[in-house]
């Protein structure tokens, strides 16, 4: 079985600051691993995808993430957050069939 | 670019009722994905058809069924809906069954049941 670990429920940090967001997976076979955002009312949108070869993906918006297969994380980062960045991150693993599956999300607050 | 339509944007039902939600995938994509997402939780998969066919379920409730047409486009029929089905339903499409390769979502259809 798979499962994903989002270890923040929320995370505060201050505009122009840097943000770290953890993501942990377990998993018995190769996984593809993504983030995705969403917004107060509206849809998730990705932000980048892991799914071989450099470990290092980035994304849009400034965002970019680690696979690292020994400590099965997939962190985001990015080095500084706007106002804008205020939103729900989800972190969610897709093995080759037909669903993903969804940490339970990260509320990153970005205070002016 | 065309994106994933879900129709409608917002939806309120009585309990005991029934509802549709329409699903049009991005053209010329052929699988079509149902995600429930409760109120402060994350999305939970619901169902997904290939080719028109039901390709993988997840924890949809029997009240619930859903077929994907010819044209592709999908609906989810909800009956005897309970006030625990009030969330935000998401629809995503793929092109064939190979998730990293497009998986966009719709922007969600809010149902509020009272």
């Amino acid at each position: 079985a798979q499962s994903v670990t989002q270890l923040d429920s929320q995370v505060p940090v201050f505009e122009e600051a840097p943000v770290e967001l953890r993501c942990n997976y377990s998993s018995s076979v190769s996984v593809y691993l993504f983030w995705y955002v969403q917004y107060p009312n509206q849809g998730l949108q990705l932000l980048l995808k892991y799914l071989s070869g450099s470990t290092l993906v980035k994304g849009i918006n400034g965002f970019e993430a680690e696979f690292n297969k020994s400590q099965t994380s997939f962190h985001m980062r990015k080095p500084s957050v706007h106002i804008s960045d205020t939103a729900e991150y989800f972190c969610a693993v897709g093995p080759r069939t037909y669903k993903y599956i969804f940490g339970t999300g990260t509320r990153l607050k970005v205070l002016a | 670019a065309a994106g994933v339509i879900q129709s409608p944007r917002h939806l309120i039902k009585e309990k005991r009722e029934t509802a549709t939600l329409k699903c049009y995938p991005i053209p010329r994509h052929d699988t079509v994905y149902w995600y429930q997402q409760g109120p402060g939780q994350d999305p939970q998969f619901l169902i997904s058809f290939y080719e028109k066919m039901q390709s993988d379920k997840g924890s949809i409730p029997d009240r619930f069924s859903a077929q994907q047409f010819s044209d592709y486009h999908s609906e989810l029929n909800m009956s005897s809906l309970e006030l625990g089905d009030s969330a935000l339903y998401f629809c995503a499409s793929s092109l064939d069954y190979r998730p990293p390769y497009g998986y966009t979502f719709g922007s969600g259809t809010r149902l509020t049941v009272v």
